[in-house]
């Protein structure tokens, strides 16, 4: 089983949909979660980032994390043709210094259809 | 000014052959790694740098050599190419906290295509 467990998709909305991605995990000891969003031919960027269990939200882009069902979701309001792209969600442990290894889902193929 | 920069971004080559990939960060960052992306988009860490030193050496052939100048430089060399090596090699950088979060920073990515 992979540590991280995240649906490929792809996912095909209408513009000003609102969109759903999610991820599970196995291990508890996972304190910090993120989402990174890949462009085609590009290197994933960091969308998201909490820390813990709650909700954080930044315009039309909201993160959820609820540890005790190891499940994280990142919410994307009034989708649009530019959020099209593969959102990776990301996450790792308490540890030294680059040794706390950040775990990948595989990615969902997100595009939004104007 | 990019943060995370990559040469070369495109690499064909035979197999057999040696090869290497640069990395260079102007962040200032303590931490840099190679992630490798394969066909399915899935990202795997392969190595990681505090500071010069080798901190994660993941279950990767001996094929492939980090090589770390200085804090703002990592190299990946890879001897002996082979066609499963096929990949997109990614670059990133963190700065290390005392919370221990990783938020990197990523390279545009080093696509190799091994003939």
């Amino acid at each position: 089983q992979k540590e991280v467990e995240q649906d490929p998709g792809p996912l095909s909305v209408p513009e000003g949909a609102i969109v759903s991605l999610n991820c599970t995990y196995s291990n508890s000891a996972f304190q910090y979660f993120m989402w990174y969003r890949q462009y085609s031919r590009k290197g994933p960027e960091l969308l998201m980032y909490t820390y813990s269990s709650g909700n954080k939200e930044d315009g039309r882009f909201t993160a959820q994390v609820d540890k005790s069902s190891k499940y994280i979701s990142l919410f994307i309001r009034d989708s649009q043709p530019s959020d099209s792209a593969t959102y990776l969600c990301a996450m790792s442990a308490l540890g030294r210094p680059g040794a706390n290894n950040l775990f990948f889902g595989t990615g969902t193929r997100l595009t939004v259809i104007p | 000014d990019t943060a995370v920069s990559q040469t070369p971004k495109y690499l064909v080559t035979q197999m057999g052959n040696d090869k290497s990939i640069k990395c260079e960060q102007n962040l200032g960052h303590d931490t840099m790694y190679w992630y490798k992306q394969d066909s399915k988009k899935f990202l795997k860490i392969m190595f990681s740098y505090n500071n010069k030193e080798l901190i994660i050496n993941e279950t990767v052939p001996n094929r492939f050599s980090p090589k770390s100048p200085d804090k703002a430089h990592l190299n990946l060399h890879i001897n002996s190419l082979e066609l499963g090596d096929s990949a997109v090699y990614f670059c990133a950088s963190s700065q290390s906290r005392g919370s221990g979060a990783n938020v990197l920073t990523f390279g545009a990515g080093s696509r190799l295509t091994v003939l």
